[in-house]
């Protein structure tokens, strides 16, 4: 496509399931970025791919969080036993290396 | 580590020009960016400032004064559909290509 493309564009699910949040980023952009906000705040940092490769996941909250990309290309976000702290909007951005990002529309998330 | 301070919020009449502040302290320095974020929308690319000095895109304006650790982005013209909140960022100075966001700035323009 010709954009970022988050699935799904919402998810509303119970305390404690798990969930998988997908990316597919433009392709040929090596750079691929996931980030959370809370309703009224700022992007909050939570790892970054270059390629296949995360060399910063120090934004990733707890060990509940992780995520994976594959290929190049699509990556994953997985939350394990969802809390309600975890309701937020999960932006995953994509760019070629030191060019600007290019985000998705996000997946809002809430934990009833 | 880096960290950005914007204004909360910021009001302004259509028509008028406006200037959204940016601080920055960082552990290095690799260009400011600046953001544009429609509420229920995604954050899209505006400007980018590597050097000091201002660049200029249409209506919007980026400065940057390395010096002072300190950018602005200036709106003329302003339009309600400029009603938005706007993000600096920086990038990881050690070659990674993290970003870092600043707080953000809810501009509303009013008639």
């Amino acid at each position: 496509g010709a954009g970022v493309s988050q699935s799904p564009s919402n998810k509303v699910t119970e305390k404690g399931k798990d969930v998988e949040l997908r990316c597919d980023p433009i392709s040929g952009h090596t750079a691929l970025y996931w980030y959370r906000q809370s309703l009224g705040q700022g992007l909050e940092f939570l790892i970054y791919f270059q390629g296949n490769s995360a060399p910063d996941k120090s934004g990733l909250p707890s060990d509940r969080f992780s995520a994976e990309r594959t290929g190049g290309s699509v990556s994953t976000l997985t939350i394990q036993r969802t809390q309600q702290e975890d309701s937020a909007v999960y932006l995953c951005a994509s760019s070629q290396v030191g060019q600007p990002q290019h985000f998705g529309d996000g997946t809002r998330l809430s934990i009833l | 580590g880096q960290s950005l301070e914007q204004p909360s919020e910021v009001t302004a009449v259509e028509g008028a020009i406006v200037q959204i502040n940016c601080t920055y302290q960082t552990s290095g320095f690799y260009g400011l960016s600046w953001y544009q974020q429609h509420d229920g929308g995604a954050p899209t690319f505006l400007s980018y400032n590597a050097l000091d000095g201002l660049e200029e895109t249409g209506r919007f304006s980026s400065f940057l004064s390395r010096s002072d650790s300190y950018g602005y982005l200036l709106l003329q013209e302003l339009q309600m559909k400029d009603s938005a909140s706007y993000f600096c960022a920086v990038r990881d100075p050690r070659g990674y290509q993290k970003v870092t966001f600043g707080t953000g700035t809810k501009l509303q323009v009013i008639p």
